[in-house]
């Protein structure tokens, strides 16, 4: 079965510090890959997707992340947080791309961002 | 535009009695997801379905069933609850089953 590491459980960060959150997944196949943020008491939103082409994707408020195929890594990164930035990041992987019994997500990682 | 409501917000519940969370999407898209989500473990699906009419089971559904009779409504329903089915709730939705999925805002059960 597939699964979806995150190298971090929580992460401090001062603000303007730059941020990359680590993803790994252990699937060979054709995946899509997501960035979903929750920010405390929310539901989850989605940051970015991979779907193909360019392996490196923008999504919303500044971030990105860039697929890595050998590496089977989706890690989301951002040049510089904000204190609003400070959520839950979870990476979510879906595999074969036909059934939604294969969207697995990632345990999660918590950002705190100091002002 | 509501997008995707839960019902209730919170509830706490006896060990033993039965409850049913509702979620309801006016996105009409095909596939919604139940998952739940505890500290430490990230979200674990529960049950899925890909369209109305259909159900299929996620990585935890013991203790969980489902219906999804038309394509807004899928209900989750613990016939009888037990303290470790405390939990947040969540519905999802997405277009098709390998698109990007919408959450619902939640529902926080307490079993005691």
């Amino acid at each position: 079965a597939q699964s979806v590491s995150q190298h971090n459980h929580h992460v401090i960060l001062s603000e303007a510090a730059s941020l990359e959150l680590g993803c790994n997944y252990s699937y060979g196949g054709t995946v899509n890959l997501f960035w979903y943020v929750q920010y405390p008491g929310q539901h989850l939103q989605l940051l970015l997707k991979y779907f193909s082409g360019d392996p490196l994707v923008k999504g919303i408020k500044g971030f990105e992340a860039e697929f890595i195929k050998s590496k089977f890594s989706f890690n989301l990164r951002k040049p510089s947080v904000q204190w609003s930035d400070t959520a839950e990041y979870f990476c979510a992987v879906n595999a074969n791309g036909n059934y939604g019994q294969n969207f697995v997500f990632g345990p999660g990682t918590r950002l705190s961002v100091l002002p | 535009i509501a997008g995707i409501t839960q019902a209730p917000t919170s509830q706490i519940l006896a060990a033993g009695r039965r409850m049913t969370l509702r979620c309801t999407q006016d996105m009409r898209h095909n596939a919604m997801y139940w998952y739940r989500q505890d500290l430490g473990l990230g979200l674990r699906l529960i049950h899925y379905s890909n369209t109305a009419g259909t159900t299929g089971k996620g990585e935890v559904p013991d203790g969980y069933s489902v219906s999804r009779a038309n394509t807004d409504d899928f209900p989750l329903t613990l016939a009888s609850a037990v303290p470790s089915q405390t939990s947040v709730y969540f519905c999802a939705t997405s277009i098709r089953a390998h698109n990007e999925q919408f959450f619902g805002p939640g529902t926080r059960l307490t079993v005691l």
